[in-house]
């Protein structure tokens, strides 16, 4: 029953340093979702990927890049972090069959100070 | 745009007491209306959905009805307990997004307190 599995659940970046967040989904779905989540702000899209090859900006894409490695992965990767970037990360994935219900990972909490 | 307005929190009830949730929408067309609840430290789980105008979608007590007539989409539960306590969202599902997916807008949440 693993769904959507998204590592590192923690981590602490200085300011300037890079890196990639990771996600595997093992319910075939076609679409995948990178969202992040503020206090009082709810979930904001960040990147999505329709289909394996396609990626798309979405709500708040700055300072983000994505890739969607294979059908099962998309990767998320923060190339210069900064103090906004600090937020909690979920990756998320979707079908078409299943009535677009998306499934959400656990969450990456990311410091960056 | 398309939006989603819930009632903000805290809110907090004593065990079994009756909760309501505000969720209203913005949309064009005819989205699908969900609930999604995040326990401390977790991510979000479906909580329960309605694809189409008076659908009911219900699990573990909590049900909500599509009124389409009123944009609205509240979550009720007769009887809460302790273990109810969370961030609850309402969420709206477009295919407008990019043209040929699902996508959700979110709500800012609510957060729930239970006290025994």
């Amino acid at each position: 029953n693993a769904g959507v599995t998204q590592t590192p659940k923690f981590q602490v970046l200085k300011t300037g340093q890079s890196m990639t967040l990771q996600c595997a989904q093992d319910m075939n779905h076609n679409s995948m979702y990178w969202y992040r989540q503020d206090p009082g702000m709810g979930l904001r899209l960040i990147y999505y990927s329709a289909s394996e090859g396609t990626t798309d900006k979405g709500e708040v894409p700055n300072g983000y890049n994505v890739s969607r490695l294979n059908k099962r992965e998309f990767s998320l990767r923060l190339e210069s972090a900064a103090p906004s970037q600090t937020s909690v990360y979920f990756c998320a994935s979707s079908d078409r069959g299943q009535g677009n219900t998306i499934y959400f990972g656990e969450g990456s909490w990311l410091t960056v100070v | 745009g398309d939006s989603v307005t819930q009632m903000e929190g805290p809110v907090t009830l004593s065990e079994e007491a009756f909760l309501t949730i505000n969720c209203t929408y913005t949309a064009t067309g005819y989205p699908s209306l969900f609930w999604y609840v995040q326990y401390p430290g977790e991510g979000l789980q479906l909580l329960l959905k309605a694809t189409k105008a008076d659908d009911k979608g219900s699990n573990k007590g909590f049900e909500a009805t599509y009124r389409k007539e009123t944009t609205s989409f509240h979550l009720e539960k007769g009887s809460v307990q302790v273990s109810d306590s969370a961030v609850y969202f309402c969420a709206l599902g477009t295919m407008n997004y990019g043209g040929s997916q699902g996508n959700l807008i979110f709500g800012k949440g609510t957060k729930l307190s239970v006290k025994p």
